[in-house]
């Protein structure tokens, strides 16, 4: 267990709809970081959060947005989906935003849009 | 932005030769190399770090070399077992600004140890 949880573990569902997947970061660490592996991309950066601020942008849809709340758990939204987002998400937690040391992925959500 | 690129895509070996993965990057500020293992349908695990400070660190049968010059890092696996069949990816940090945050992965290999 890496102390980074992340929930639902599996996602179906259909084209066009909305999903939200939720990731807790390991106690103490204040920065999340989402990626998304697809097969033929590998892990794409999507966007940090540190300490409840956006703190980079990578590749990011504008269907897809998230957010960082007080406890420090993020979610990441994704609406409009299209059978193209079907991959795995990860998040990504470290303790402070300006290193990337210790950087520890949570088990993933797998999404599949049908 | 920083600029990873990885080889090979696939690699197979023998069960107790070595094998070797390469990196390059393109962001000559960028000053940690992490590589990471990921086992099929399981979330990807560091397995070893290097920081542009030194040329080499060893863990066991495992070692990553730096070469700043030339903008690469390699990742050694030396008497491989089949338990080291998986993906792995190396990464490195963008310096832009000065603020090393996040982390850009190469595209992966997946190593195969033939028993």
């Amino acid at each position: 267990d890496s102390g980074v949880t992340q929930t639902p573990k599996h996602l179906i569902t259909a084209t066009g709809q909305r999903v939200t997947l939720r990731c807790s970061p390991r106690s103490g660490d204040l920065s999340v970081y989402w990626y998304q592996q697809s097969l033929d991309q590998g892990l794409q950066f999507l966007i940090q959060y540190y300490n409840g601020e956006e703190r980079a942008k990578g590749n990011i849809l504008e269907r897809f947005s998230a957010q960082q709340f007080p406890d420090l758990h993020s979610e990441l939204n994704l609406s409009s989906l299209e059978l193209g987002d079907s991959a795995l998400y990860f998040c990504a937690s470290s303790v402070d935003g300006d290193s990337p040391y210790g950087y520890t992925f949570g088990s993933g959500t797998r999404l599949t849009v049908v | 932005g920083e600029n990873v690129e990885q080889h090979p895509s696939t690699l197979s070996v023998q069960e107790g030769d070595s094998a070797v993965i390469k990196c390059t990057y393109s962001d000559s500020a960028s000053n940690y190399f992490p590589w990471y293992k990921q086992e099929l349908g399981k979330r990807p695990q560091l397995i070893i770090d290097i920081r542009s400070n030194v040329g080499e660190k060893k863990d066991q049968r495992i070692a990553v070399t730096l070469n700043k010059t030339a903008k690469h890092f390699s990742l050694h696996i030396t008497e491989t077992q089949p338990e080291d069949s998986a993906v792995y990816f190396c990464a490195a940090p963008p310096v832009v600004g000065g603020s090393n945050y996040k982390l850009t992965f190469g595209k992966g290999t997946l190593l195969t140890v033939n028993p």
